[in-house]
């Protein structure tokens, strides 16, 4: 029973494709977010959806379109992927009125070659 | 704006051995939350703890105990008789209570625990 679910694990892909992430989770968060993890291991926002309504958007290209379908589902969409998409992706979904205690799923390796 | 600091980028000590990563944090919030997670070698960001900037009691949990000084900005974290599976990096986190509750990161400690 995985509380947050990431797919795929691990994505490797040519520069210039478009490609897709998706998350779930199953613990009735309401809010849910995307994180990158760059190769120094730095941990940085991305977006965050409360209740499908998008709440955080830092200045991330505009390449990356994120999609809220639920409550439950936050989905990742980048084009014309580049080199330095190279990272790891980390969905992570809280319950906004519990103290913002995030819980993270397993993290995409993304490699763009 | 939000800052974490965790100046010890990385830290070796042998099995058995107490070890403390250094968290510093800068915000111009009065209320806010502090976190520490765990990412072990497998790659996933474990939660171990939340603190309230209004409670500064120290806080310990089996070999992990966390020290909140809110006069120094600090939000330590004491690992006793360390263990090889304690190995990990660790990040210490902020964030603000309402709002968007965005977690802000400090740089990670990697932590090698060797036997």
């Amino acid at each position: 029973d995985t509380a947050v679910s990431q797919t795929p694990k691990y994505l490797v892909t040519q520069m210039g494709n478009d490609k897709s992430i998706k998350c779930e989770q199953n613990l009735g968060h309401d809010t849910m977010y995307w994180y990158k993890q760059d190769s120094k291991k730095f941990l940085k926002i991305m977006f965050s959806y409360n209740n499908k309504e998008l709440i955080i958007n830092e200045t991330v290209p505009n390449r990356f379109s994120p999609k809220s379908p639920d409550k439950a589902h936050l989905n990742l969409h980048i084009n014309s992927l580049e080199l330095g998409d190279s990272a790891v992706y980390f969905c992570a979904s809280s319950l906004r009125a519990a103290k913002n205690i995030q819980y993270f799923g397993a993290g995409t390796r993304l490699s763009v070659l | 704006a939000q800052k974490v600091t965790q100046a010890q980028t990385e830290i070796s000590v042998v099995e058995k051995e107490d070890v403390t990563l250094d968290c510093v944090y800068e915000t111009r919030d009065t209320t806010y939350y502090l976190f520490w997670y765990k990412q072990p070698p497998s790659g996933e960001l474990v939660f171990l703890i939340r603190r309230n900037s209004f409670d500064e009691q120290n806080e310990i949990s089996g070999r992990y105990s966390w020290n909140f000084q809110k006069s120094t900005s600090s939000f330590n974290f004491t690992i006793t008789a360390s263990q090889v599976v304690d190995s990990a990096v660790y990040f210490c986190a902020l964030s603000e209570p309402q709002g968007a509750q965005k977690l802000v990161f400090g740089q990670g400690t990697r932590l090698t625990i060797n036997p």
